[in-house]
């Protein structure tokens, strides 16, 4: 697609429930990372696949937290047992290249998540 | 634990003023320094991207220069407008994939 598509916009959603948030990066961009924002914050680093595989999973707050990308395209952030602190703004970012030649990172418009 | 520190945290200027945002970091051995416009209950824009070889970089009214000695960036806007009215955020990339933001600089410029 022509920029970083994310789904949903909006999850509203009740403590303990499980929740998937989707990922559909730029096409041809071999980079993909998961950040989590919240009010009046910069966004922080949660994961960032090369390809399909995780090269940095560091971020991830604790195991209820957890995210695949099958075919190096679209990836799917998965939070289990929801806690009222999970509330924030998730953005995706992808890059052309990883590393060190990362270059410019291309942010979607982020999934508000907001746990009851 | 690489930190990144913007100032000021927010900033009102009248329309066609000259201004400078200010980022720094903590450690010098930065790969990329990059600035995102982000407007309210959206992503982050990408502005400009200063690589690590480069000293400055400039897009129409904006200027993004890079000191990675004082470990300090800044971003300049000429001729300020109204519709620049946003939070501006820097970000350090360091290990390869991490890219470590400030708070951001909560820009209003009146008309």
């Amino acid at each position: 697609g022509a920029g970083v598509s994310q789904t949903p916009s909006n999850k509203v959603t009740e403590k303990g429930k499980y929740v998937e948030l989707r990922c559909d990066p730029i096409s041809g961009h071999t980079a993909l990372y998961w950040y989590r924002q919240s009010l009046g914050q910069g966004p922080e680093f949660l994961i960032y696949f090369q390809g399909t595989g995780a090269a940095d999973d560091s971020g991830l707050p604790n195991d209820r937290f957890f995210a695949v990308r099958p075919e190096g395209s679209v990836s799917t952030l998965k939070i289990q047992r929801t806690e009222r602190g999970d509330s924030a703004v998730y953005l995706c970012a992808s890059s052309l290249l990883g590393g060190r030649m990362a270059g410019e990172l291309f942010f979607g418009e982020g999934s508000r998540l907001t746990v009851l | 634990k690489q930190e990144v520190t913007q100032i000021p945290a927010a900033l009102s200027v009248p329309e066609g003023e000259n201004l400078v945002l200010n980022c720094s970091f903590t450690d010098s051995a930065i790969y990329n320094l990059q600035w995102f416009r982000q407007d309210p209950g959206k992503g982050l824009t990408s502005l400009l991207l200063i690589q690590s070889s480069q000293r400055e970089q400039t897009s129409g009214r904006l200027n993004a220069s890079l000191d990675k000695s004082s470990g300090r960036s800044t971003l300049y806007i000429a001729a300020s407008q109204p519709g620049d009215s946003a939070t501006y955020l820097c970000a350090a990339q360091y290990n390869f994939n991490k890219f470590y933001f400030g708070s951001g600089t909560k820009l209003n410029v009146k008309p």
